[in-house]
């Protein structure tokens, strides 16, 4: 059964740069049926698409983020990653990562378990 | 954007009884070529991801109990629960992946009455 699992540092300064790795098991992140996103919660309120990536290395960002996100693939070792530069208290979140069903946009229907990231100096 | 609206924010239910909660979107998520709707329906449980339940606004995930169900067509959805069970106590999200960037509602808080 796959499964997701993110990984990186809890905390990151404000005006640094989040970075998060998604490691894919028992499947592969080459597989050209889906598309790999990252998502993510701050406290206590809803979800936030952050972009998705395909395993040949098209990415697709949210405006509202994009020009601070850079998500890139490692199919190698079925690894997706997230950068997120100049961060701040706003950028404190659980981020998921999870398996986009055929397009880029689509409903996930795999997701790890999640990461928790503070902004704090 | 199109911008997901959930009713209401929170219900409280008594265990056996139904449940129904409502999604709204900005602009019609049916897609006039196939005839289909392109609305999702998550459950998250304090601490958990959220869990896929129904996509194609009532297609139900595999594993998923029947007593979840979705319904609804252009703009307006309506997840319903047939019978509360103590373990649906949960968050629930609509998801639009009609048009990108895709977009969550705020969520329905279910607890039991």
């Amino acid at each position: 059964q796959l499964q997701l699992r993110e990984s990186g540092p809890g905390l990151v300064k404000p005006s640094e740069t989040l970075s998060l790795t998604c490691t894919v098991s028992a499947g592969s992140i080459s597989d050209n049926t889906y598309y790999w996103g990252w998502i993510r919660q701050p406290p206590g309120k809803g979800l936030e698409w952050i972009g998705s990536i395909y395993f040949s290395g098209n990415t697709y960002y949210n405006p509202s983020l994009k020009s601070r996100v850079t998500i890139s693939v490692d199919t190698s070792k079925n690894q997706f990653s997230l950068k997120l530069n100049s961060v701040t208290a706003a950028d404190t979140a659980v981020y998921y990562c999870a398996r986009h069903q055929k397009i880029y946009y689509y409903y996930m229907d795999v997701w790890g378990k999640g990461t928790t990231v503070t902004v704090s100096s | 954007d199109i911008v997901m609206t959930q009713s209401p924010d929170s219900l409280a239910v008594s265990l056996g009884e139904r449940a129904a909660f409502n999604c709204k979107s900005s602009q019609s998520v049916l897609y006039s070529s196939n005839n289909k709707n392109y609305l999702a329906w998550y459950q998250q449980k304090p601490g958990q991801p959220p869990k896929l339940l129904i996509y194609w606004a009532s297609t139900r995930e595999s594993g998923v109990p029947d007593r979840f169900s979705g319904s609804g067509s252009g703009t307006d959805f309506t997840l319903t629960i047939s019978s509360l069970q103590a373990d649906d106590v949960a968050v629930y999200y609509c998801q639009q992946y009609y048009d990108t960037p895709t977009t969550f509602g705020q969520g329905t808080k279910v607890e039991i009455k």
